[in-house]
């Protein structure tokens, strides 16, 4: 089965890092460009980040000011974003989400994982 | 940044009818809008890619129309398993940016 799966969730205080992981199965990452959309409770979907093949093009919501790092292990088959100074705004659940066709819409994501910035 | 308006913010509807969904985008994005799925406690699923192209799998009671700046998503008859929020999203300019999202509700 193709799949994505999030880990690296949880609760933190305002100002901590958290490193969050997205895990491919039945496809190879290596061939696709990948991203990050998250989703405060109640609220809409939010791109945060994309990273092309090979890492050779990455870009950031602004918003994020500098706070986000993307990355890719291909051959961990894995996706990473690194959030420091987590701030309370940041909660939200982050999804991993694969590019189709090297558009930059969003043809597979995974279940999400679950970020609560709070004190 | 383009922003990306979605009217109305809740449709009600009864099973077998029509929904039109609007997506309005500020600036011109072509035809690189798609379109999500979005149930509670799931993770959106495509829908539609290039404003008309329905995903692998998905019914043909859905249907995406429009370019430029105004688009539609109508879903012919609604079925009880229809009935969730939609999101667009334009994807010709950085940030990639969603609309606000339309929840489809039984009426």
């Amino acid at each position: 089965e193709v799949q994505l799966v999030e880990s690296g969730g949880g609760l933190v205080k305002p100002g901590e890092s958290l490193r969050l992981s997205c895990a491919a199965s039945g496809l190879s990452l290596s061939t696709y460009n990948m991203n990050w959309v998250r989703q405060a409770p109640g609220k809409g979907l939010e791109w945060v980040s994309s990273i092309t093949r090979g890492s050779r093009d990455i870009s950031y919501a602004d918003s994020l000011k500098g706070r986000f790092t993307i990355s890719r292990d291909d051959a961990q088959n894995s996706l990473y974003l690194q959030m420091n100074s987590l701030r309370a705004e940041d909660t939200a659940v982050y999804y991993c989400a694969r590019s189709d066709n090297f558009w930059w819409y969003f043809g597979l994501w995974g279940r999400g994982t679950l970020v609560t910035v709070s004190s | 940044e383009i922003v990306m308006t979605q009217s109305p913010a809740t449709l009600s509807v009864s099973p077998g009818e029509r929904a039109t969904l609007s997506c309005r985008a500020s600036q011109s994005v072509g035809s690189n809008l798609a379109w999500y799925q979005q149930k509670p406690g799931q993770a959106p699923r495509l829908l539609i890619s290039g404003a008309s192209t329905r995903a692998t799998g998905i019914p043909a009671r859905f249907s995406g129309s429009g370019s430029g700046t105004d688009f539609t998503l109508t879903i012919s008859s609604l079925q009880s398993e229809d009935f969730a929020v939609y999101y667009c999203q334009q994807y010709i300019k950085w940030p990639l940016t969603f609309g606000g999202g339309t929840k489809v509700e039984i009426k």
